[in-house]
């Protein structure tokens, strides 16, 4: 069965890199998302990405922010000075979407660790 | 404040009872709401998608239902198994966007 994919499983980073956190979504699907989980907390909407740009952000999706859909196969989103309240488990998203309601299939979440 | 609510926080009940999960939002404009499965640890899982007009939805032995007058919804697990033991989270879509609002789930806990 298809499923989305994130590379890395645990990244450790110091406060002040960049970051690049990489999906595969599901070959066929056509929107793209991706959400955050600080440790103990609910799952956080970052950005949804359709048609090579951003649909919908939310307002924790700042200007340290920013996705992209590089090769037509890879969705990755990027953090571009990390701090330490970006420690989080990242979840990627994709779905059909030809017909709404879509099921938003998830990825098993990147680790991201700022120290 | 919290616009999806879930109860109660945690639950612990033995293989092969019964149990229902209960999810109240005030997310409106409501489009459709899901329940999902997440273990510890991994993403998480699609169990049942829901309309605005659906009042019940089923997914093998989950069972969904939707009050959208009451805007409450619940999540009834049948015979349950070890390996239902997980977080269910109440997921709310607001009308007219993707965005979706996820509650802060109820802790399942299945022992022999």
């Amino acid at each position: 069965e298809p499923e989305v994919t994130q590379t890395p499983s645990h990244q450790v980073t110091q406060m002040g890199q960049e970051v690049i956190l990489r999906c595969v979504p599901i070959s066929n699907h056509l929107y793209f998302y991706w959400y955050r989980q600080i440790l103990g907390q609910k799952v956080e909407f970052l950005v949804s990405f359709y048609n090579n740009e951003i649909s919908e952000k939310s307002e924790i999706f700042d200007d340290q922010f920013s996705v992209e859909r590089p090769d037509g196969s890879n969705f990755t989103l990027k953090i571009r000075s990390t701090k330490l309240e970006d420690s989080a488990m990242y979840f990627c998203a994709s779905s059909v979407a030809a017909l709404r309601p879509d099921t938003q299939y998830f990825g098993p979440g990147t680790r991201l660790t700022v120290l | 404040k919290n616009q999806v609510e879930q109860s109660p926080q945690s639950l612990i009940i033995l293989e092969g009872k019964n149990c229902t999960l209960q999810c109240n939002y005030t997310v409106s404009p409501f489009s459709n709401l899901r329940w999902y499965k997440q273990d510890t640890g991994r993403g998480p899982v699609s169990l049942t998608i829901m309309t605005f007009s659906e009042n019940t939805k089923s997914n093998g032995r989950y069972t969904a239902t939707l009050d959208a007058d009451t805007k409450q919804s619940s999540l009834h697990i049948t015979a349950s198994q070890l390996s239902d033991s997980a977080s269910y989270i109440c997921v709310v879509n607001y009308f007219g966007n993707e965005k979706l609002t996820f509650g802060t789930g109820t802790r399942l806990t299945i022992i022999p």
